[in-house]
């Protein structure tokens, strides 16, 4: 399955944050989502044959990887107390068919003080 | 612009009733719907995926129907049990964005014995 690390972290203001995922064996994209408490998930960017295959409404300061093993970090520069949220991965085996089920990780719970 | 509403936000219901779930999205040019449970803090589980020129879609006690031309789906729950207490999130995917998820806030649903 989908696996994220570390479960849960916590930072203050200004600081960078990375945050890891492995995407399920012989899936080739992922995405991010933030989910702040109460809502759903909003689409950050997802990452395809390691380039970024598409974006949300985040700034800049949200950035991503993907390595050749199609594992992908989430890093985030600058934060802010409302990047406080639930961190989520999905992989799926192809960035676009929209057929696919996109499979989710655990999450990564960022706490900004 | 994709805007994905869940209707009720809460629901708490003695165990064996059957339930009934809505989501109603804007833009009616969906490619597919999926409806997903989360758990508090945890991940999402994807529980049917409907085409966009399916119907609906059963697996076990879940049922869930897509009507596209009115934007408005419906998952149908038979038989609750304290163990579906749980968030249930619908998103869609939009053919111009293929891979992205635009997701409802959900439904938090509580089932007790």
């Amino acid at each position: 399955g989908v696996t994220q690390s570390p479960t849960h972290l916590i930072k203050t203001r200004g600081q960078q944050v990375t945050l890891r995922c492995s995407s399920q064996s012989g899936h080739n994209t992922v995405s991010w989502y933030q989910q702040a408490l109460g809502q759903g998930p909003q689409f950050i960017f997802q990452y395809y044959r390691k380039e970024e295959n598409g974006r949300g409404n985040f700034p800049p300061r949200f950035s991503g990887l993907q390595f050749p093993n199609d594992s992908s970090e989430l890093n985030v520069n600058a934060l802010e107390l409302d990047d406080s949220a639930l961190y989520l991965c999905a992989s799926s085996s192809s960035p676009g068919t929209g057929a696919d089920t996109q499979y989710f990780g655990p999450g990564t719970r960022l706490t900004v003080l | 612009k994709q805007e994905v509403t869940q209707i009720p936000a809460a629901l708490s219901v003695p165990e064996g009733e059957n339930l009934v779930l809505n989501c109603s999205f804007t833009d009616s040019a969906i490619y597919n719907l999926q409806w997903f449970r989360q758990d508090p803090g945890k991940g999402l589980t994807s529980l049917l995926l409907i085409q966009s020129s399916q119907r609906e879609q059963t697996s076990g006690r879940l049922n869930a129907s897509l009507d596209k031309s009115s934007g408005r789906s419906t998952l149908y729950i038979a038989a609750s049990q304290p163990g579906d207490s749980a968030t249930y999130l619908c998103a869609v995917t939009r053919g111009s964005t293929l891979g992205r998820l635009y997701f409802g806030r959900g439904t938090q649903l509580t089932v007790w014995p």
